[in-house]
């Protein structure tokens, strides 16, 4: 299975800290993919990265991926009480866009 | 922009009764579908993708059918409904790369 495994299964911080999780996955990928559930609703999109690149940013987030060690980390940094969610990673197979969720972290910055 | 509309939220049904789950896309045309399945505190599971209409892929045999009878639209069904169907259902779509999601069902089988 391609199935992405996120690590630590929960994390909590203080407000203004930074939440650093992890991915692993089994399989080549095409893309690497962050995902944030907050509680009870569907998922929203956050960031991708592609296999041929290494980091990548956007606002508060910084992805990277080392495609060796099949492995990707999401660092959100000055986390705020509203960042408070679960996060996803899924990684994609070569045909028909089919997306493998891990398990997901589940983030709780503390005002 | 693309979104995914889904009903009902929330569903209680009785075990042994019949399911139907209906999903429809806004925003954009031929897009891949997928319903997927989680467990509470847990991550998604797939259950059936389609790459268009009437094509459906199954990923784990189960209790459960897939139904895309029209561009944007993908229908979650049961003829009967186990204890172990409960969960949050959530339908998604995806053009390119990126997934967008509905909002869910939660289904509770009594």
């Amino acid at each position: 299975s391609q199935q992405g495994e996120e690590d630590p299964q929960a994390l909590s911080i203080q407000e203004g800290e930074n939440a650093t999780m992890n991915c692993s996955y089994k399989t080549s990928i095409n893309n690497l993919q962050w995902y944030r559930q907050n509680s009870g609703r569907g998922l929203v999109h956050l960031i991708l990265i592609r296999s041929n690149e290494r980091e990548k940013h956007s606002g508060r987030l910084r992805v990277t991926l080392d495609t060796s060690k099949k492995s990707s980390s999401l660092l959100i940094t000055a986390s705020r009480a509203a960042d408070t969610a679960s996060y996803f990673c899924a990684t994609d197979s070569y045909n028909f866009n089919k997306f493998y969720f891990g398990s997901g972290t589940k983030l709780n910055v503390k005002p | 922009s693309q979104t995914i509309h889904q009903w009902p939220a929330t569903l209680v049904q009785p075990v042994g009764s019949p399911l139907s789950l209906e999903c429809t896309v806004e925003g954009t045309s031929n897009p891949n579908l997928y319903w997927y399945r989680q467990a509470a505190g847990r991550g998604l599971q797939l259950l059936f993708y389609s790459v268009g209409i009437g094509q459906i892929s199954s990923e784990v045999p189960q209790n459960l059918s897939a139904s895309r009878p029209q561009d944007r639209q993908f229908i979650l069904s049961s003829k009967k409904l186990l204890l172990s169907d409960s969960g949050f259902y959530l339908c998604a779509g995806s053009r390119r790369t990126e997934q967008f999601f509905g909002p869910g069902t939660r289904l509770t089988v009594l």
